[in-house]
C-alpha cells in the first residue's frame, strides 16, 4: 500500500532553533501533501496544503513566515518551523495524496513530536 | 457550525458489542469521505473509504447519506483492539477546484473485557 515516510520522528531543541521536517511518499507520486499539527487530546488541525511546484496554501491563522513549506518534487515536501518557541511544541503530521482530485484518501507519515525547551 | 462534527464520546462497550458512530458535514459539495483510526500518540491510519452505496469490510460497515449529509461507521463484534479514536474525514471543495480534507474531532471508543 501507499507509504509515507516522515523524518525525524522526535525533535528536542532549544528555543530559537529552526527545525526542518521531511515528508516523503515512497511508492507513489504525491501531487498534494498536507501538513497538520495536533495538540494532546485535540483534533488534527490542517496547517497548509502543499502542491508540487507551487506555493503552499496556508489555513487561516497559520503564519507562512513561521512555517515554511517547500514541495520541490513529487515525492518530498518539507516543513521548517523557524525560530521555534515552546508554544510551537506539538505533534506535526504530514499526509500525501497521489492525485490532485478529491477522490483519493490521504496517507499519513508517522508524525514528528517537536519539543522546544 | 463546524464543517465536520462528531460525538467525541467516549463510547465504552463490552467485547462483542455492536457500536455505531455518526458524523455530519456541512459542505454539500463534499466529494469523498473516509474513516480513519488513530491510536494514542500515533498517526491516523485509513480504515475505509465510504461509498454512496455503502460498503463493508469484515466487521466494519460504512454508510453515506448525502441528503442528510452524514456518514456512519458500524463496528460489529467489537474487539479489545478496536479501542481507538475514529476520525471522520470529508474532502470538501474549495474555491479554485481543489478538495481539502477536513477532520472531525474524533470519536473515542473503549472496548472492555
Amino acid at each position: 500500500g501507499a507509504v509515507v515516510s516522515q523524518h525525524p520522528s522526535r525533535v528536542i531543541c532549544k528555543s530559537g532553533t529552526s527545525v526542518k521536517i521531511e515528508c516523503r511518499s515512497l511508492d507513489f507520486q504525491a501531487t498534494t501533501m498536507f501538513w497538520y499539527r495536533q495538540f494532546p487530546k485535540k483534533s488534527l488541525m490542517l496547517m497548509a496544503t502543499s502542491n508540487e511546484g507551487s506555493k503552499a496554501t496556508y489555513e487561516q491563522g497559520v503564519e507562512k513566515d513561521k512555517f515554511l513549506i517547500n514541495h520541490a518534487s513529487l515525492t518530498l515536501s518539507t516543513l521548517t518551523v523557524t525560530s521555534a518557541h515552546p508554544e510551537d511544541s506539538s505533534f506535526y503530521i504530514c499526509s500525501a495524496r497521489d492525485r490532485a482530485t478529491g477522490n483519493q484518501p490521504q496517507h499519513f507519515g508517522d508524525g514528528t513530536r517537536l519539543s522546544i525547551l | 457550525r463546524k464543517e465536520v462534527e462528531q460525538d467525541p464520546g467516549p463510547f465504552n462497550v463490552p467485547e462483542g458489542a455492536t457500536v455505531a458512530f455518526n458524523c455530519t458535514y456541512s459542505n454539500s459539495a463534499s466529494q469523498s469521505f473516509f474513516w480513519y483510526r488513530q491510536d494514542c500518540r500515533k498517526e491516523p491510519k485509513l480504515l475505509m473509504s465510504v461509498y454512496s452505496s455503502g460498503n463493508e469490510d469484515g466487521r466494519f460497515t460504512a454508510q453515506l447519506n448525502r441528503a442528510s449529509q452524514y456518514i456512519s461507521l458500524l463496528i460489529r463484534d467489537s474487539k479489545l483492539s478496536d479501542s481507538a479514536t475514529y476520525l471522520c474525514v470529508v474532502n470538501g471543495a474549495r474555491a479554485g477546484g481543489s478538495y481539502i480534507p477536513t477532520f472531525g474531532r474524533g470519536t473515542s471508543l473503549i472496548v472492555h473485557p
